[in-house]
């Protein structure tokens, strides 16, 4: 069965940083292209970045660019948000997704929330 | 590039059909086959529901299709159910790198 399961979220002040965490399992993960995809409360879904296989090609929104650093490890199955200067709009519950065919993902976590407030 | 334009809400008896449009532009769902539709319930994750327009993952019943026609796609139910009772997103390739792929702001869908 495939699992996403996402840690690292929680409250920082505006400026802060922080660095969330996705544990995969069930699958192969070095076989596939991962995303993170946020929803800020209330609001509608917004693509945050992806990562290719082997971590060679990464992609990010304008919005968050030069702020936020897309990462994996595929030894421990994991990807990574690396999440600086962080500002009020970045609140939202961040996902962590499979890819599973261009620009469409299969599987996603239950999603870890950010809140960015002083 | 703006958010695809999807209706904010819809409604259907148990058993009828309804369909959701999803607008973009030419630069988008015009352009590529890689439209994509999501089911959201409330506090859940979203579940693909139809990936490259009209495709159906594993386990999707097929009372759900999709559908394009120039820069809108559509998501059809049919046999509407209690269950469908949701929020559903469309998503576009963009074929940008700072923009991997466009959502929808959301339908809600209400079964009467």
């Amino acid at each position: 069965e495939v699992q996403l399961v996402e840690s690292g979220g929680g409250l920082v002040q505006p400026g802060g940083s922080l660095r969330l965490s996705c544990a995969a399992s069930g699958f192969t993960f070095s076989n596939y292209w991962m995303s993170w995809v946020r929803q800020a409360p209330g609001k509608g879904l917004e693509w945050v970045a992806n990562i290719k296989q082997g971590g060679s090609e990464k992609y990010y929104v304008d919005s968050v660019k030069g702020r936020f650093t897309i990462s994996r490890d595929n030894a421990k199955n994991s990807l990574y948000l690396q999440m600086n200067s962080l500002r009020a709009e970045d609140t939202a519950v961040y996902y962590c997704a499979r890819d599973h065919a261009v620009a469409a993902t299969d599987y996603w976590g239950q999603g870890t929330l950010v809140t960015v407030s002083s | 590039q703006s958010a695809l334009t999807q209706p904010a809400s819809v409604s259907g008896s148990p058993g009828q059909s309804i369909t959701i449009s999803c607008t973009g532009s030419s630069s988008d769902v015009g352009r590529y086959k890689y439209v994509s539709w999501y089911q959201q319930h409330p506090g859940k994750a979203p579940k693909l529901m139809i990936y490259e327009v009209s495709n159906r993952p594993s386990g999707v019943p097929i009372r759900f299709s999709g559908s394009k026609s120039g820069n809108t796609a559509s998501l059809t139910i049919s046999g509407l159910q209690a269950e469908d009772e949701a929020d559903y997103y469309c998503s576009s390739y963009t074929g940008s790198t700072t923009l991997d792929r466009v959502f929808g702001g959301g339908t809600k869908l209400t079964v009467l």
